[in-house]
């Protein structure tokens, strides 16, 4: 399975809104609502943000938020602020009880 | 609290094994699907293998199967990865995490620190 296709970087200045998508195919994205989003800090281990496409976990902030459209997902983060800053990953459900990963986005907050 | 806590990594010579356990704490293997992520120097994450809850079905990643093999023991509520015939691009850091259900969702919502495995040539 190929990993998902993010694009390497995205930026913001705080208080903007920043969107990552990710792409993948009918196999994985598109064929399933078990797209997730993860955010990793240097150093530090991934933490759920996002799960089935659009669902936030408990003490999550509402800033994060999560859609998809065909074989798109995309995960935005609205009112940046400084602790934003990060990497992100999209993951995703790809059949025969299968996961695959993203490539990954670093976000700068400017 | 819901943990978990890796073990077992080092430094292996190419060709050789290593045994990587994940300690639940907080909730039961047997109830969630359980997976090992891995993270290579300055890569991102890449999905390894899988077992699920009250069922056990495994899956692997190609670049794994035949080599890896993940199990789990309820009574002792640790998860293992068996690795053998390592290679250098096995390098990496290896991730416990837990799904949200019993079936694979790929919904990892606790995650080790991480154990890291080297594999020397």
């Amino acid at each position: 399975q190929s990993a998902l296709t993010q694009p390497p970087s995205a930026s913001g200045s705080p208080g903007q809104s920043v969107t990552i998508s990710c792409t993948g195919t009918s196999s994985d994205v598109g064929g399933y609502n078990y797209v997730s989003w993860y955010q990793q800090h240097p150093g530090k281990a991934p933490k759920l943000m996002i799960y089935e496409v659009t669902k936030r976990p408990s003490g999550v902030p509402d800033r994060f938020s999560g859609s998809k459209s065909g074989n798109t997902a995309s995960l935005t983060v609205s009112g940046l602020q400084a602790e934003d800053e990060a990497d992100y990953y999209c993951s995703s459900y790809a059949g025969n009880n299968k996961g695959v990963f993203g490539t990954g986005t670093k976000v700068t907050v400017l | 609290e819901v943990q978990v806590l890796e073990s077992g990594g080092g430094l292996v010579q190419f060709g050789g094994s290593l045994r990587l356990s994940c300690a639940a704490s907080g909730f039961t293997v047997y109830s969630n699907a359980m997976s090992w992520v891995r993270q290579a120097p300055g890569k991102g994450l890449e999905w390894v293998a899988t077992i699920s809850g009250s069922g056990s079905r495994t899956n692997y990643a190609d670049f794994v199967k035949g080599r890896f093999s993940i199990s789990r023991v309820n009574s002792e509520n640790t998860m293992s990865l068996q690795m053998n015939s390592l290679r250098a691009e096995d390098t990496a850091m290896y991730y416990c995490a837990k799904d949200m259900g019993d079936s694979p969702a790929y919904n990892f919502d606790c995650w080790g620190q991480g154990t890291l495995v080297t594999v020397s040539s």
